[in-house]
Parts: C-alpha cells; structure tokens; sequence
C-alpha cells in the first residue's frame, strides 16, 4: 500500500483565499483523522471520521474551516476565507479501529497564508 | 489539559548510547503510543501499550508504563545517527475512538 496521500505537499496562499487541502487514506482502514501542528500548540486533533461520518469535529477552530469524507477513499479539509494564523503543517491520519490501534499519517500539507 | 507532556524537552547525546525519554500524563488512560517524527515528515507509530501491561519491545525500544505513576518511559538503546527525530507520547482516556492526545515531544539528537 501507497501509505496516506496527501496533497499538496505544500501550499501559498494569500489571506482571503479559499485552501482545500486532501487527504487519501489507506484501504481499509475505517477512521480518518485531521490534525493541524505548529510550534506554539503542538498537534491538534481537528477533526475525525469512522465509516465517512465525521464524529467529533470540536476541534475545528471555526466556521471558516469545514471537513467533508464524501467516500471511504477520499477526505478534504477546506479553509475559508483563509488567515496568517492558520498558516501551520496539516496531517490526515487513518487507522483501522480508530484509538484503540496505531494510526498512519501522512507526510502533511505545509500551508502558509500570508 | 490532559495532554501529556513529554521530558526533557531536548536530548543530544552521541552515537551507541542510550537515549530515555518520559511521558507524564494526568489521568487514568486506555493506552499510551509513542510517534517519532522526522524533521519535514509525517508522524510514525513506534509502539502501542495498553494500560494492564507493563513492558514492550520492538528491536532496539523498549517501553515501560507506571500507571500508579501516570508515566511512562521510552528507551532507545544502542542509539544511531538516524534516530535523530522528534518523539511523542499520545494517551487514550477512554470514551469517544478519536480522542488521542499528543504531548509536545522529545527533539532528540544523535551526534555521529
């Protein structure tokens, strides 16, 4: 298996604009996870699907940020309008089980809003 | 918070030692896993440990949890350059299957 796919690797954008960051999970595996890391916080959970139903999204900053899992094999995490504070490294993380087992991450999307 | 938190912060040391790092946690927990993640990468599971066991290995790590402590303890052993990454701890309080805590990691270096 591929591993998780994330795309894009890396992403410039201007304040305002709209970012739809993607996520490909591993076959099979039945949660999905969204986290967001920087230095000041560490890694924060956003957000996470079991069966392409998100369960728990309180840890989605605001309204401007929204996370949809139309299908097992596919997951976006849009940014809308974007700000500089949002400017961080963005993991999707899948696992078979959700916490009981390890989860796979991908190599991150690096956002910077300026 | 119930984050747990990971000491010391930083950790150099040289090539073949041993490298330990410990994980604090505040309360009862389902299980502990330790991530490391290369500088740039993704995180990569190393080991999961459930709370009624004690010990696991895997290769050159070994892993120790102390629940009456609320600790648990990473050692590397025979440490190598490539080891060079950050290393964390996420605990599982139990209840809702997403809810994996990071702490904020151990930055540790392997001078050749």
């Amino acid at each position: 298996d591929a591993g998780v796919i994330q795309s894009p690797r890396h992403e410039v954008t201007e304040m305002g604009q709209e970012v739809t960051l993607r996520c490909k999970p591993i076959s099979g595996h039945d949660y999905l996870f969204w986290y967001r890391q920087t230095m000041m916080r560490g890694l924060e959970l956003l957000i996470y699907f079991n069966n392409n139903v998100p369960i728990d999204d309180s840890g989605m900053p605001e309204d401007r940020f929204s996370a949809k899992m139309p299908n097992a094999s596919f997951s976006t995490l849009k940014i809308q309008p974007s700000e500089p504070r949002d400017s961080a490294v963005y993991f999707c993380a899948s696992s078979f089980g959700g916490v009981l087992y390890e989860q796979y991450f991908g190599p991150g999307t690096r956002l910077t809003v300026t | 918070s119930q984050q747990g938190e990971e000491d010391p912060q930083a950790l150099s040391i040289q090539e073949g030692e041993n490298a330990t790092m410990n994980c604090s946690y505040k309360t009862s927990i389902n299980n502990l896993q330790w991530y490391r993640q290369n500088s740039g990468r993704g995180l990569v599971h190393l080991i999961l440990i459930r709370s009624n066991e004690r010990e696991k290995h895997s290769g050159r790590l070994r892993v120790t949890l102390d629940t009456s402590k609320k600790s648990s303890s990473l050692l590397i052993t025979a440490s190598r350059a490539a080891d060079t990454a950050s290393y964390f701890c996420a605990t599982y309080y139990g209840g809702s299957q997403g809810n994996l805590i990071f702490g904020k990691g151990t930055k540790l270096s392997v001078k050749p």
